[in-house]
């Protein structure tokens, strides 16, 4: 079975910096990648996708992630955080489940950032 | 544009109490999710349905059960509560297999079991 691993639980960064969430997965062939945010009492909006073609997954608010199929991860990157970036991130992997295709989430990473 | 809309948002229960959640979608959707969020845990799978009348079990369906009556509402219901359901629930539908389309999530509906 797939499974995702979200490596830190918490990450702070200043207003400016980069942002680096890191995410890898175990998978024996190429899966779909997800990365979703989710902000205070709301639900989970997708951020960006990974199916086939190019491995840098542009995404909404300035947001992007590279697939390294050699690494097998799918980091979450931002060249400048923003305080509106504020939110709980999780990065999830398809897994065929009982005949059909199903997400499986990571912990999730609590991203802060600092004034 | 409601999307995907949770009802309660909130609900307290008593040990071995029941209720049902419930999930509705007005994006003509196919598939659709109940997901369960635990600290530390990410969101798990509970159960799932690919169709109106059809409902298929997820990788934590005990203590639930689901109904799919209707294209557009996806039932979750407990039977009897246990405290180890006190959780954030999510629903979430989708136009087709998960890859090819995303999912899009209601807002949740945090439920406490006393």
């Amino acid at each position: 079975a797939q499974s995702v691993t979200q490596l830190g639980s918490h990450v702070s960064v200043s207003e400016g910096a980069l942002v680096l969430l890191r995410c890898n997965y175990s998978s024996s062939v190429p899966p779909y990648l997800f990365w979703y945010v989710q902000y205070p009492n709301q639900g989970l909006q997708l951020l960006l996708k990974y199916t086939t073609g190019a491995t840098l997954v542009k995404g909404i608010n300035g947001f992007e992630a590279e697939f390294k199929k050699s690494e097998t991860s799918f980091h979450l990157t931002k060249p400048s955080a923003h305080m509106s970036d504020a939110a709980e991130y999780f990065c999830a992997v398809s897994s065929r489940f009982q005949g059909a295709q199903k997400l499986v989430f990571g912990q999730g990473t609590r991203l802060t950032i600092n004034p | 544009n409601a999307g995907v809309t949770q009802t309660p948002k909130f609900r307290v229960l008593k040990t071995g109490q029941s209720m049902t959640l419930l999930c509705a979608q007005d994006m003509n959707h196919e598939y659709m999710y109940w997901y369960r969020q635990d600290p530390g845990m990410g969101l798990r799978l509970i159960h799932y349905s690919v169709g109106e009348g059809t409902t298929a079990k997820g990788e934590v369906p005990d203590g639930y059960n689901v109904s799919r009556l209707k294209k557009q509402n996806f039932l979750l219901g407990l039977e009897s509560a246990a405290p180890s359901q006190t959780s954030v629930y999510f629903c979430a539908s989708s136009y087709g297999e998960v890859g090819n389309q995303p999912q899009h999530f209601g807002d949740g509906t945090r439920l406490s079991i006393l």
